[in-house]
């Protein structure tokens, strides 16, 4: 397996533009997480999917920002309209979530978004 | 917020020396994990512990679990400059089948 695909790596977009960022997971993973990484707030967690459904997007900083899981081979996360306090590193990770917890996770390498 | 702890911080020391960090949690786990992450890349899984495990090793590595006080600590040996990176504790609650992570310790190693 190829592992965590992300795409694109980096992306700049002016303020007010439409950004999709999409991840295809690792076969046979039943969990897809979000992340975002700034250096001022560390790594958030922005949604969780398991089984394709969202089980907790509480992270999510406002109505601006949607995720969707079509299947468990593709997720993305949207943001519009995009502001330049959305720049920041964003991940996406899969893993196994077993009876009695959760393997560990495989991150992508990420996607730079500048929005400016 | 459920984000654990991290301390230190940031971390400097030679080559040869041995690296401790520490994580901090807030409520019961049913594992505790730590990453690695070079810059400009994607975190990279070092070892896992589960709640009902004290230690573990692989290879330079020893993380130690305790969950009385609710922390962690990951032990580098012998530390090289490869092992350059920022090390992150990620905690699973067991509320919610998710993955929190720390703030992590930027750890350098000088040649």
């Amino acid at each position: 397996d190829a592992g965590v695909i992300q795409s694109p790596r980096h992306e700049v977009t002016e303020m007010g533009q439409e950004v999709t960022l999409r991840c295809k997971p690792i076969s046979g993973h039943n969990s897809l997480f979000w992340y975002r990484q700034t250096m001022m707030r560390g790594l958030e967690l922005l949604i969780y999917f398991n089984n394709n459904v969202p089980i907790d997007d509480s992270g999510m900083p406002e109505d601006r920002f949607s995720a969707k899981m079509p299947n468990a081979s593709f997720s993305t996360l949207k943001i519009q309209p995009s502001e330049p306090r959305d720049s920041a590193v964003y991940f996406c990770a899969s893993s196994l979530a077993r009876t009695g917890g959760m393997s560990e996770a495989f991150f992508g390498q990420g996607t730079r978004l500048t929005v400016v | 917020s459920q984000q654990g702890e991290e301390d230190p911080q940031a971390l400097s020391i030679q080559e040869g020396e041995n690296a401790t960090m520490n994580c901090s949690y807030k409520t019961s786990i049913n594992n505790l994990q730590w990453y690695r992450q070079n810059s400009g890349r994607g975190l990279v899984h070092l070892i896992l512990i589960r709640s009902n495990e004290r230690e573990k090793h692989s290879g330079r590595l020893r993380v130690t679990l305790d969950t009385s006080k609710k922390s962690s600590s990951l032990l580098i040996t012998a530390s090289r400059a490869a092992d350059t990176a920022s090390y992150f504790c990620a905690t699973d609650y067991n509320q919610g089948g998710k993955l929190i992570f720390g703030q992590g310790t930027e750890l350098s190693v000088k040649p």
